[in-house]
């Protein structure tokens, strides 16, 4: 089993659709969550960076981590076409200054 | 957050040679990361360098196919030895900054 699972799409939404990106760990271990945004031809930035269960919002974005169902989600409201990019989670059992093991990233486009 | 410029941007190598990244970031650093990025597949920790001790490598990768200097708190090397097709990738350089991991815009290699 993969240490982190991510469901690698490709999601295609209108502009304004609430987009949903999720994806599932299996070592209870890791406490430390991101989500980080790839632009084509970029590095990854870091959106939205997390260490507890439940909702962390910032602007249209929200982070939501499960630790019981070792589950984590990425919600974007409002969606633009300037959101399209592909979108990694990343877990780490002691932050950023460990390790991080990414999941595949799931490519979102968003179309005006 | 820091700001991380890489070079070259991009190259295209012959099988057999080597190549040399560089990996500059704008405030010090204790801990930079090397990672890869195949197509389809995840970002793949390669190895951790911080200043004065050798670089900690994953499983799977070695000094001597992937040597790294780190002979400042702002800049690290990472070298492709002995290039073969499979190194076709991404090369990237991070940085740990509060416990956050910032990229930069990475290093695409082609191996011909």
């Amino acid at each position: 089993q993969k240490e982190v699972e991510q469901d690698p799409g490709p999601l295609s939404v209108p502009e304004g659709a609430i987009v949903s990106l999720n994806c599932t760990y299996s070592n209870s271990a890791f406490q430390y969550f991101m989500w980080y945004r790839q632009y084509s031809r970029k590095g990854p930035e870091l959106l939205m960076y997390t260490y507890s269960s439940g909702n962390k919002e910032d602007g249209r974005f929200t982070a939501q981590v499960d630790k019981s169902s070792k589950y984590i989600s990425l919600f974007i409201r409002d969606s633009q076409p300037s959101d399209s990019a592909t979108y990694l989670c990343a877990i780490s059992p002691q932050g950023g200054s460990e390790k991080l093991v990414f999941g595949k990233g799931t490519k979102l486009t968003v179309n005006p | 957050s820091a700001v991380i410029s890489q070079k070259p941007s991009r190259d295209i190598c012959q099988r057999g040679t080597s190549l040399t990244i560089q990996c500059q970031v704008d405030s010090q650093v204790t801990m930079m990361f090397w990672y890869r990025q195949q197509p389809g597949q995840s970002l793949t920790l390669i190895a951790t360098a911080n200043q004065g001790s050798e670089a900690t490598y994953e499983s799977g990768f070695v000094i001597d196919k992937f040597p790294i200097s780190r002979p400042n708190l702002t800049f690290s090397t990472l070298t492709v030895s002995n290039m073969s097709p499979e190194d076709s990738s991404i090369y990237l350089c991070s940085v740990e900054k509060t416990y956050e991991q910032y990229f930069g815009p990475g290093t695409r290699l082609t191996v011909t």
